[in-house]
């Protein structure tokens, strides 16, 4: 069965970066575009772009072009986020999950992000 | 960017009952449409893609309706493992765009 395993939850100092992780398993990797989605406390979501695992092009919101990183490492089935400059405003629980279409099938449990001194 | 104004924002109903929320879109979307469910504390599942087609598994009392820049979700029946909070999406132009969401409690 289809999943998307990510990484735990981060504590992160401001102006720290973090790398986050989703372990793609249950489907064949190159098939599906990556995307991740941000959802600060219990608010809406927000699109901050994708991967495409095959070739490796990302396509990114403009607004998080500066704050966000995506990359994949085919091999392992895996795809990376790393977010820079950390502020309060990051702090957010980021979704990753899949599309072929152009909607979100599957998504992963998220990883909950802590900006905090 | 699109905007995407979903309503309401929250909403009160009985089992049973029939739901409807609704979402528009700040210009023609041409059906590109998703509606997502999202319980406390568990990531979103889709229900509803290209505006009116369910998504496989997802229940029949659940229906999606619209087109151009007005759309609407439809819960027929309502059980209680339907509280949650819905959110539409339009994927017709980057960037991807959400609803504020509604979310949905048992009277």
């Amino acid at each position: 069965q289809v999943n998307l395993l990510q990484s735990g939850a981060a504590l992160v100092k401001p102006g720290a970066s973090v790398k986050l992780s989703c372990k793609a398993s249950g489907y064949t990797f190159t098939d599906y575009y990556i995307h991740w989605v941000k959802q600060s406390h219990g608010k809406s979501l927000e699109w901050i772009g994708y991967i495409n695992p095959n070739s490796g092009y990302t396509n990114y919101n403009e607004k998080f072009k500066s704050k966000a990183t995506l990359t994949v490492d085919k091999s392992t089935n895996t795809a990376y986020m790393e977010l820079s400059r950390l502020t309060s405003e990051d702090s957010a629980t980021y979704y990753c999950t899949r599309s072929r279409g152009r909607y979100f099938d599957f998504w992963g449990p998220g990883t909950m992000v802590t900006v905090s001194s | 960017d699109i905007q995407m104004t979903q309503s309401p924002a929250s909403l009160s109903a009985s089992l049973g009952e029939t739901v409807t929320i609704e979402c528009r879109a700040s210009e023609d979307i041409y059906n590109g449409l998703a509606w997502y469910q999202q319980k406390p504390g568990k990531s979103p599942q889709l229900l509803i893609y290209n505006a009116n087609s369910l998504h496989t598994g997802v229940p029949s009392r659940f229906s999606g309706s619209g087109s151009g820049t007005q759309y609407s979700l439809k819960i027929n029946s309502l059980q209680s493992e339907d509280v949650a909070s819905y959110f539409c999406q339009q994927y017709y132009d980057y960037p991807w765009t959400f609803g504020g969401g509604t979310k949905l409690e048992l009277k």
